[in-house]
């Protein structure tokens, strides 16, 4: 089974609109983190924001925020006031466990093709 | 800081043919990882590493090897390259989940493209 599902292989959406970026995950541990990258046609990878398992409010970092529903198992992005910069590949990934060796590693989804029109 | 660095950029061998990717990074992370990616596929994971002289398998390790003989280099080796090894190699660090606090998040280098014909 897909650790990480991301169901929307591309997006285009309106400059300034808000757009959600979906991903699903499955895992069987208590304690694991989820993370957003952001993958320009640049081709580097960028970090944009993490969520805790046991968070209680969801992340936010400037127009990025992650609407964490864990019963649902789903850690959507949303990008608020879309620009064009933001047209991009995304990324959702996951690290599952504690602390211990072996739980360093990251799962990725297949990514997400976002493209912003003017 | 130049964060993480891979080197070449690119590369273009011959089905049989070996060659070393270089890793490096400045930032004194324990962790280091390499990656590959392919269209539709996001990226998986071949081989990491928690530390000096230590290393482990991904999810997708054959037809690679790697060592990390110094904390601040990574490299990933091919001993006999085939076409399906064409791809884009991304490198990666981090610090200790025991040393910092989350996220832990991993910086990645640049990239490097690798055709085999």
């Amino acid at each position: 089974a897909q650790k990480i599902t991301q169901t929307q292989p591309g997006m285009f959406v309106q400059e300034k609109e808000a757009v959600t970026l979906d991903c699903t995950y499955d895992t069987s541990d208590q304690s694991y983190g989820l993370f957003w990258y952001k993958q320009p046609s640049s081709g580097e990878m960028i970090f944009l924001i993490y969520q805790g398992s046991y968070d209680e409010q969801n992340a936010t970092e400037g127009r990025y925020s992650l609407n964490f529903q864990k019963a649902r198992k789903s850690a959507n992005l949303v990008i608020s006031a879309s620009q064009l910069g933001d047209s991009a590949m995304y990324f959702c990934a996951m690290r599952e466990g504690r602390t211990n060796f072996g739980n360093e590693k990251l799962t990725f989804g297949t990514g997400t093709r976002l493209t912003i029109i003017p | 800081n130049a964060g993480v660095t891979q080197t070449p950029k690119f590369r273009v061998l011959k089905t049989g043919q070996s060659m070393t990717l270089l890793c490096a990074q400045d930032m004194n992370h324990e962790y280091m990882y390499w990656y590959r990616q392919d269209p539709g596929m996001g990226l998986r994971l071949i081989h990491y590493s928690v530390g000096e002289g230590t290393t482990a398998k991904g999810e997708v390790p054959d037809g690679y090897n790697v060592s990390r003989l110094k904390k601040q280099n990574f490299l990933l080796g091919l001993e006999s390259a085939a076409p399906s090894q064409t791809s884009v190699y991304f490198c990666a660090s981090s610090y200790s989940l025991l040393r910092e606090a989350p996220p832990h998040e991993q910086f990645f280098g640049p990239g490097t493209r690798l055709t085999v014909l």
